[in-house]
């Protein structure tokens, strides 16, 4: 059974460009939750999408913004790129609320 | 707003010791509680899930406890062993109907063979 599954790996960015980053989840899992993690904030919620509808955002600019489609994978944007936003980019898929979240292997983006 | 927190932040210890982790949050009104570690440049492997209506679960090595009312779990892994070193992290999950998830700041392990 494939895990969640992260593309790209890694990404360098220069500051005021835009990212796309993609995120398909396990077979069967319509909850799809993205996070940031920086050493100095630690990991922080991002936003969660449950059949391609938003359902939770985090505290974070409306640069960052996603998208959720038919066949449950995600993809996460952030536009005008800021150094501060070089970071791991973690997506979670889940089968059902109560369930066992399960992580990709993150997007290492580097802001230049 | 919940607020999980984690203690010891790092914590080295001798091959074959046992040892506990800790983990606490401010808002008692949980979801469930999860387990996780990080490997260094790594996304996070499940190791334990517990509901808030379960006291404790277990997986080979590992024992996880949950006291609700008291905002407190403890991850226990029993005989260590140097590939046990990594980064330890504990969510809760806060709220019904939204999957988010809130996280401690982890506790850097390291078993010294």
């Amino acid at each position: 059974k494939a895990g969640v599954t992260q593309t790209p790996r890694y990404l360098i960015k220069t500051r005021g460009q835009q990212v796309t980053l993609s995120c398909s989840p396990i077979s069967g899992h319509r909850s799809v939750s993205w996070y940031q993690q920086t050493p100095g904030q630690g990991l922080q919620f991002l936003f969660e999408y449950f059949s391609e509808t938003q359902r939770n955002k985090g505290n974070f600019p409306g640069r960052f913004s996603g998208r959720q489609f038919s066949n449950s994978r995600s993809e996460m944007n952030v536009s005008t790129l800021e150094l501060g936003d070089s970071a791991l980019y973690l997506c979670a898929s889940s089968k059902q609320d109560e369930a066992e979240a399960f992580f990709g292997q993150g997007t290492r983006l580097t802001v230049v | 707003k919940q607020e999980v927190t984690q203690i010891p932040a790092a914590l080295s210890v001798p091959e074959g010791e046992n040892l506990v982790l800790n983990c606490s949050f401010t808002d008692s009104a949980i979801y469930n509680l999860q387990w996780f570690r990080q490997d260094p440049g790594k996304g996070l492997t499940s190791l334990l899930l517990i509901q808030s209506s379960q006291r404790e679960q277990t997986s080979g090595r590992l024992n996880a406890s949950l006291d609700k009312s008291s905002g407190r779990s403890t991850l226990y892994i029993a005989a260590s062993q140097p590939g046990d070193s990594a980064t330890y992290l504990c969510a809760v999950k806060a709220q019904t109907g939204a999957n988010n998830l809130f996280f401690g700041t982890g506790t850097r392990l390291t078993v010294i063979p």
